[in-house]
């Protein structure tokens, strides 16, 4: 099946621990992107690639970090230095060529640091 | 700057109700675009509509419909006879065309409202 697959759906973590959260397409989109959800936040965006081996900061890019070495993947690591990481994390997806056309959005992953 | 207001952060109504979820938008570019997507409780936002700022003319889907004015900045979303299903948290979203410093197709999103429809 064609989309978007994160994982895992939910993952605890220790304080001072990092994590990373995987995002894989089978889309061919170019361009790549996480959000963070908080209750009552709406979506803000952390980082954002538009090709492969290159990423741009979003708006809350502080203690997270990025890779993409390759098309269908998107990994993103929260770090130690992130000071409020427990959120839902949701990964998207958007086709590079034309007008700004929809993101697609995989299932998302809940982190929760105990 | 860009910027999405949803000023409605939670509404209910009853089964079969019409309810409009508001969206008021800024943005400094003459072009850009407007989307709803749908979020139900498994998380996954799903894209709804794609609006461009140059077709103002309002659209309807089935029981879905879109109000678009330019004049107001608004980009409000009806649902006419509301159904259970309908129950989700509801984001707006702006996307400026011109490609400013790299993040050309980039969606500002508003909070969200959340609906609820009780049977």
């Amino acid at each position: 099946d064609g989309g978007i697959t994160q994982s895992p759906k939910y993952l605890f973590r220790k304080e001072g621990q990092n994590v990373t959260l995987s995002c894989e397409q089978n889309l061919n989109h170019d361009a790549m992107y996480w959000y963070r959800q908080d209750p009552g936040q709406g979506l803000r965006l952390i980082y954002y690639s538009q090709i492969v081996n290159d990423f741009q900061k979003g708006d809350i890019a502080e203690g997270y970090s990025v890779s993409r070495e390759k098309k269908e993947s998107f990994p993103l690591t929260v770090t130690s230095a992130q000071k409020n990481p427990t959120a839902f994390y949701l990964c998207a997806t958007r086709y590079g060529g034309g007008p700004p056309g929809e993101l697609f959005f995989g299932e998302g992953s809940r982190l929760t640091v105990l | 700057a860009q910027k999405v207001t949803q000023a409605q952060t939670e509404i209910s109504v009853v089964e079969k109700e019409d309810v409009t979820l508001d969206c008021v938008y800024e943005t400094r570019d003459t072009t850009y675009y407007l989307f709803w997507y749908k979020q139900p409780p498994s998380g996954e936002l799903v894209f709804l509509i794609r609006r461009n700022s140059f077709d103002e003319q309002n659209e309807i889907s089935g029981r879905y419909s879109w109000n678009f004015q330019k004049s107001t900045s608004s980009f409000n979303f009806t649902i006419t006879a509301s159904q259970v299903v309908d129950s989700a948290v509801y984001f707006c979203a702006l996307s400026e065309a011109l490609n400013y410093g790299g993040s050309q197709g980039n969606l500002i999103f508003g909070k969200g409202t959340k609906l609820s429809v009780k049977p």
